[in-house]
């Protein structure tokens, strides 16, 4: 069973880079039947899909993000990342890793337990 | 964009109780419409996948249904468990929304 773990800071300046890693145990995130994700939630709200990358480099991106986000993959490591520039207060939140199965539909199948992100001075 | 709405966003029942929560997308979405559950201070879990596909493990009190713009998720018969913030999602097209959630309250 693929397991799921989010690293990175847990507080960040505004104007500033969010840097998160997705370390990847059970599995390779060179497996072609999965596509990597980040997911976010921000206090009391709901969730937001940030986008995905494929083992092969391909991503997708929520439009809404798009200029602000890039996903990359470290396969040395077996880790996936996400970069997210010129943070704001709307940018707290919990971050979550998760995969994504084609073979369900496209469903989020594996989640990581989440990383909180607060964007402060 | 393809919006997803759920209703009701919050439900009170019993343990025992049948529920039923709606979830209905913007414009059709065929059957990529995903379920899941989420409690306090944990990470969304599966339930449903391709609308009515019973995730591995889930308990079967869990269904759902709906194709198109109209789905729903049943449990048949609550248990104390149960109660958490349940949310719908669309894969059709990017982004990948999901619903605001229903959040089931103990009566």
């Amino acid at each position: 069973q693929v397991q799921l773990q989010e690293s990175g800071p847990g507080l960040v300046k505004p104007s500033e880079t969010l840097s998160l890693r997705c370390s990847v145990s059970g599995g390779s995130v060179s497996n072609d039947n999965y596509y990597w994700s980040w997911i976010r939630q921000p206090p009391g709200k709901g969730l937001e899909w940030i986008g995905y990358i494929y083992y092969s480099g391909f991503t997708n991106y929520n439009p809404s993000l798009k200029s602000r986000v890039s996903i990359s993959l470290d396969t040395s490591k077996n880790q996936f990342s996400l970069k997210m520039s010129s943070v704001t207060a709307a940018d707290t939140a919990v971050y979550y890793c998760a995969i994504l199965r084609p073979d369900y539909s496209d469903a989020f199948d594996v989640w990581g337990q989440g990383t909180r992100v607060t964007v402060s001075s | 964009d393809i919006q997803m709405t759920q209703s009701p966003s919050f439900l009170s029942a019993s343990v025992g109780d049948r529920v039923t929560i709606t979830c209905r997308a913007g414009q059709s979405i065929s059957n990529f419409l995903h379920w899941y559950q989420q409690k306090p201070g944990k990470a969304p879990k599966l339930l449903i996948y391709a609308a009515s596909s019973l995730q591995s493990g889930v308990p079967s009190r869990f269904s759902g249904s709906g194709s198109g713009t109209d789905f729903t998720l049943t449990i048949s018969s609550l248990h104390p468990e149960d109660f958490a913030t349940y949310y719908c999602q669309q894969s059709y097209s990017t982004p990948r929304h999901f619903g605001q959630g229903t959040k089931l309250e103990i009566k």
